[in-house]
């Protein structure tokens, strides 16, 4: 049962464009949301979150925007950057009642064309 | 801080044989998750301790896996009689009591030949 989706396996953008990477989650119990990058060979890395009490959350070139009525969330990139290019993963979790256990997206491939 | 650390990096084993992985977490981390990758998919629960309490386990756990967090330290994971299923990356995450974010290792990547 996958409670959290990301419907697009792959993105490719161009350089200096905005990248919009989207998630979908089940469980309303859901209420802090994190973004994860990954690079090949590599461990996630943490990218950027937000808590279901806000509905954007805005970090440099990152931008997360949560839309609890429709159970989605998205991930801004502008501008894009080559270097920007990794894998991306939306993960939800329950909260402190659950240890924090998180639940990952598939994963969506972002490919920034110079 | 170097962050987390997992070792090995990589792991081939024959079918049959038994593994132990280990992770070594931030130190001031007193959570400490085990999660599994398997190919086009992301990260599963596996387990997680609290300093050296196991609080929770996933289904995905069998009883051919044990892990264990000895006075609430470094952490290892070990699969008995490895099936050619168990091939995945194994990460080891870390983070502070009431703190959602992990930090990630880089993981171990078990293949089963």
């Amino acid at each position: 049962d996958q409670q959290v989706k990301q419907n697009s396996p792959s993105l490719s953008v161009q350089e200096g464009r905005i990248s919009i990477l989207n998630c979908d989650y089940t469980n309303s119990m859901f209420d802090y949301f994190l973004w994860y990058k990954k690079y090949p060979a590599e461990g996630p890395t943490f990218l950027i979150s937000i808590s279901s009490i806000k509905d954007k959350n805005e970090d440099g070139r990152f931008t997360v925007f949560l839309n609890k009525s429709a159970k989605h969330l998205s991930l801004h990139i502008v501008p894009s950057q080559p270097g920007d290019s990794a894998v991306y993963f939306c993960a939800a979790s329950a909260g402190a009642n659950t240890g924090n256990q998180f639940y990952f997206g598939t994963g969506t491939s972002l490919t920034v064309i110079p | 801080d170097t962050g987390v650390s997992q070792d090995p990096r990589h792991k081939i084993t024959k079918r049959g044989q038994n593994v132990t992985f280990r992770c070594d977490p931030i130190s001031e981390h007193n959570r400490l998750y085990w999660y599994r990758q398997t190919l086009g998919q992301g990260p599963e629960f596996l387990t997680y301790f609290q300093n050296e309490a196991q609080l929770e386990k996933s289904r995905l756990l069998s009883d051919r896996f044990s892990a264990e967090r000895p006075k609430g330290s470094f952490s290892t994971l070990e699969i008995q009689r490895t099936e050619q299923g168990d091939s995945a990356m194994y990460l080891c995450a870390s983070s502070p009591w009431g703190d959602y974010g992990y930090t990630f290792g880089s993981g171990t990547r078990l293949t089963v030949v």
